[in-house]
């Protein structure tokens, strides 16, 4: 089964800076999606990123919080801009195979 | 707006104990549920998949059923083993064209003590 490489694994950070999380897949995938899964929450979908044309963003999320690139079929990062301690959370990315997703080791954020 | 809840959210047992995780949801249309597992720091594995026509799906020492009309699955462990301490998340898919987005439970808490 495919493969998802997510890095970093755990990082703090600055209130007001910016981090960049990577995701690179081991095949092509069409769609590519951005979870956020914060301390005693569900997993919540911050956005859709097909290659090609922007993300498509679930409400409660914008394009300037949560700026996501998608170059080609195998790779997406999400940035996490002008940090908060709210935005202490976990990301993950996730893919398809078929109808089963699967998932980036994840993202373990603190902001200080 | 669907909603998923798992019940218990945290369940400690002593190994060798055959044990059952609930899941419901509010919303009956569904197109599939799927049972996860999650561990610190490797993200989340998928375990089983039922689609929303099947009543149930087999893995080793794991077995997923659904009851569509009541809203309801179950992930039955049997035999559990310490290796099985994690969280077990559940999601369904909805049935809206091909935005089929998961929507999540908050999962429950395993620890299988030796």
């Amino acid at each position: 089964s495919a493969v998802i490489s997510q890095k970093p694994s755990r990082d703090i950070c600055q209130r007001g800076t910016s981090l960049t999380i990577q995701c690179q897949v081991d095949s092509q995938v069409t769609m590519m999606f951005w979870y956020r899964q914060q301390p005693g929450q569900s997993l919540t979908l911050i956005a859709t990123a097909n290659q090609g044309s922007e993300a498509t963003y679930e409400s409660g999320f914008v394009i300037d919080k949560f700026p996501i690139s998608r170059p080609n079929l195998t790779f997406s990062t999400l940035t996490v801009s002008n940090m908060s301690p709210e935005d202490s959370s976990i990301y993950l990315c996730s893919s398809n195979d078929g109808p089963t997703p699967f998932f980036g080791q994840g993202t373990r954020l603190t902001v200080v | 707006k669907q909603e998923v809840t798992q019940i218990p959210a945290a369940l400690s047992v002593p190994e060798g104990e055959n044990l059952v995780l609930n899941c419901s949801f509010t919303d009956s249309a569904i197109y599939n549920l799927q049972w996860f597992r999650q561990d610190p720091g490797k993200g989340l594995t998928s375990l089983l998949l039922i689609q929303s026509s099947q009543r149930e799906q087999t893995s080793g020492r794991l077995n997923a059923s659904l009851d569509k009309s009541s809203g309801r699955s179950t992930l039955y462990i049997a035999a559990s083993q310490p290796g099985d301490s994690a969280t077990y998340l559940c999601a369904v898919s909805s049935n809206a064209g091909n935005n089929r987005k998961l929507i999540w439970g908050l999962g429950t808490s395993l620890a299988v003590n030796p």
